[in-house]
């Protein structure tokens, strides 16, 4: 069973709200992964962290989004200003460094 | 680009029967393949992973076969159960410098097994 803790399992934001979600990874593990999976059921890669260095990201993180993985503190995503079509569900995964990847829970976003 | 297929969108079946899920994937790169299992309202669980060409991986009844020859990674299981109902999906990773990298998901293959 995955070891990664995600929080807050259930955002609520108002359009145009900052909403910002926290990821745990399974102990040991330095690559981090960061994928939104929309209501139909499609899946979006964001962006992956090696220890705390991006190692691959998308353009669609765009301005409004971003994402970080300090050490000894949780990773994070943030969305600065929320829309409507950022309702999606927020999958943090880890992974040992030539492994596959564990998945969270999930932080399940809805923009009112 | 890297990418995978997933043709079946919905699989119906009766429980004890056989099913196949296909799985084909394009890449000029060494891959790495994952099948994850998703249950309603849960996160994605790995069930299958292989890099290596012609051998059968095995799993909770699952198995797969990685060949690179068809670029497939077909998912099987001999006897479905009412448990197995699911959402499945095919997953192509490579090689990124010194880690794997992100997860190339196929759409999703849902299976529905009915008594």
């Amino acid at each position: 069973n995955s070891k990664v803790i995600q929080t807050p399992r259930y955002l609520v934001k108002g359009q145009g709200q900052k909403a910002k979600m926290r990821c745990i990874p399974e102990k040991g593990h330095p690559v981090v992964f960061w994928y939104q999976q929309n209501k139909n059921n499609e899946f979006k890669f964001l962006i992956n962290f090696q220890n705390q260095e991006v190692l691959q990201q998308i353009d669609m993180t765009e301005k409004r989004f971003s994402a970080e993985c300090p050490s000894n503190s949780p990773c994070s995503l943030e969305i600065q200003s929320s829309e409507a079509g950022d309702s999606a569900l927020y999958l943090c995964a880890s992974a040992g460094q030539y492994a596959e990847q564990f998945f969270g829970p999930g932080t399940r976003l809805t923009v009112l | 680009g890297d990418s995978v297929t997933q043709t079946e969108g919905l699989v119906t079946l009766t429980k004890g029967l056989p099913v196949m899920l296909n799985c084909t994937y394009q890449t000029t790169y060494s891959p790495f393949l994952f099948w994850y299992v998703q249950h309603l309202n849960e996160a994605p669980k790995l069930l299958l992973k292989s890099s290596t060409d012609n051998k059968r991986t095995e799993h909770q009844g699952f198995y797969a076969t990685l060949h690179k020859s068809s670029s497939s990674f077909h998912l099987q299981k001999s006897s479905v159960q009412l448990s197995d109902s699911a959402l499945y999906f095919c997953a192509l990773s490579l090689y990124r410098g010194s880690a794997l990298g992100r997860l190339h998901f196929g759409a999703g293959t849902q299976l529905i097994v009915i008594p």
